[in-house]
């Protein structure tokens, strides 16, 4: 069972517009959102983070909107860049206890959108 | 440098060989993990360790061992490869003191399992 789901597994966008990346979760014991971004032969990189007590948060041409009521997140980039070209993760976690009672926070990631910008 | 190495960067083998995937990290990092990316499925966690000697299973651990005898490695064991196994296979470490600790990544093993 996905619990965070990625359903546009590709995105293309021309240089300057706005990209808009979507996700959608149904845990609702998940409460902080993150968003990672993949280059080719390359490790995921942090991007950007939303706690569930917020509905927003932004970072320079990174922009991150939670709606729990919907359990839906979504990364906007303004103005995209063909350097933005990647893969774009969202990943979710909650406070879990692991064994010996030591807590802890996992992530669970979405599938990925592959993000291509034109020049 | 200081990071997250992993080793190797590829790696071919035959099925029912026994395949371990390194780990070291050198920010003394509580947490590691163990990711496996693949097409269709992002990334799934196969086992993570809150501290040296603690471990557990993640969302798909079936054919893998880990140990975690030093805070900064952890080793991933295939004990009798399959090529279900192939795959490209992440380390990850954090403080996650809280939820709100990020992940980060080591540049990734990739294994071709023929």
């Amino acid at each position: 069972d996905q619990q965070v789901k990625q359903n546009s597994p590709s995105l293309s966008v021309q240089e300057g517009r706005i990209s808009i990346l979507n996700c959608d979760y149904t845990n609702s014991m998940f409460d902080y959102f993150l968003w990672y971004k993949k280059y080719p032969a390359e490790g995921p990189t942090f991007l950007i983070s939303i706690s569930s007590i917020k509905d927003k948060n932004e970072d320079g041409r990174f922009t991150v909107f939670l709606n729990k009521s919907a359990k839906h997140l979504s990364l906007h980039i303004v103005p995209s860049q063909p350097g933005d070209s990647a893969v774009y993760f969202c990943a979710a976690s909650g406070i879990r206890l692991a064994a010996g009672g030591t807590s802890y926070g996992k992530l669970t990631f979405g599938q990925g959108t592959i993000l291509t910008v034109h020049p | 440098d200081a990071g997250i190495t992993q080793s190797p960067r590829y790696k071919i083998t035959e099925t029912g060989r026994q395949v371990t995937l390194m780990c070291h990290q050198t920010w003394s990092h509580s947490y590691m993990f163990w990711y496996r990316q693949d097409l269709g499925h992002g990334l799934r966690l196969i086992y993570y360790s809150a501290a040296a000697d603690i471990t557990d299973k993640g969302e798909v651990p079936d054919g893998y061992v880990v140990s975690r005898s030093k805070t900064e490695n952890f080793p991933l064991t295939l004990e009798s490869a399959t090529r279900s196994q192939t795959s490209v296979y992440f380390c990850a470490s954090s403080e996650a003191k809280t939820t709100n600790e990020k992940l980060f990544f080591g540049s990734g093993t990739q294994l071709s399992v023929l």
